[in-house]
């Protein structure tokens, strides 16, 4: 098993452009989420999905969309980049169904945005 | 205002002591999740309770629920141990985090 996947591991973009973070995970995980982690605060959720075709906001949505068309995938796109957008984002998943038991986190991507 | 709060901030121990690393929650919730943040960034999940207390190793989490209160325990701290150690409470579909205690063991 790869776990959790992520691609890119490191990104420069400049303000306005729009990108894709990849988020993968191979463990049949009904829940997948995207974070952020900036310095001086906590992990603070992006948006989140229970499941294939079901996605919800969580507490920073704003600039962010997500979709999930599969079980495996869970993408995390920027529309158009800002600097305050610049941070580590964290893409995590776990079993949902059936119980709810601790998330397995990605490797993380570092944005940076000029 | 950050409804999960940790102490301390910042930790530094000698080998061998027993540490303590508290977090408090002012939600409702049906779990609580204990994480570890290598210095390297990656993030691994230690434990989740919903009630009472685990053990993995040299590891100790007991959550109060009744106080809003967990408490994470390292006894015989070694210098692996120096990351940051972070809590989350789960309330619905969502976690909320606090901002870590960043633990250093000194050999």
């Amino acid at each position: 098993n790869a776990g959790v996947t992520q691609t890119p591991k490191f990104q420069v973009l400049k303000t306005g452009q729009s990108m894709t973070l990849q988020c993968a995970q191979d463990m049949n995980h009904e829940y997948m989420s995207w974070y952020r982690q900036d310095p001086g605060m906590g992990l603070r959720l992006i948006h989140y999905s229970v499941g294939a075709g079901i996605t919800d906001q969580g507490e920073v949505p704003n600039g962010y969309n997500v979709s999930r068309s599969t079980t495996e995938d869970f993408p995390l796109r920027l529309l158009s980049a800002a600097p305050s957008q610049t941070s580590v984002y964290f893409c995590a998943s776990s079993l949902y169904r059936v119980t709810r038991v601790e998330q397995f986190f990605g490797p993380g991507t570092r944005l940076t945005v000029l | 205002k950050n409804e999960v709060e940790q102490s301390p901030q910042n930790l530094t121990a000698q080998e061998g002591e027993f540490i303590t690393i508290n977090c408090s929650y002012s939600v409702g919730i049906s779990a609580l999740h204990w994480l570890q943040q290598h210095p390297g960034g990656g993030i691994v999940s230690l434990f989740m309770l919903s009630s009472g207390k685990k053990k993995h190793g040299r590891l100790i989490a007991t959550i109060n629920i009744q106080e809003k209160h967990s408490s994470l325990h390292i006894t015989a701290s070694h210098p692996r141990d120096s990351a940051v150690y972070i809590c989350a409470a789960l309330t619905g579909n969502q976690f909320y985090f606090g901002t870590g205690t960043s633990l250093t063991v000194i050999p």
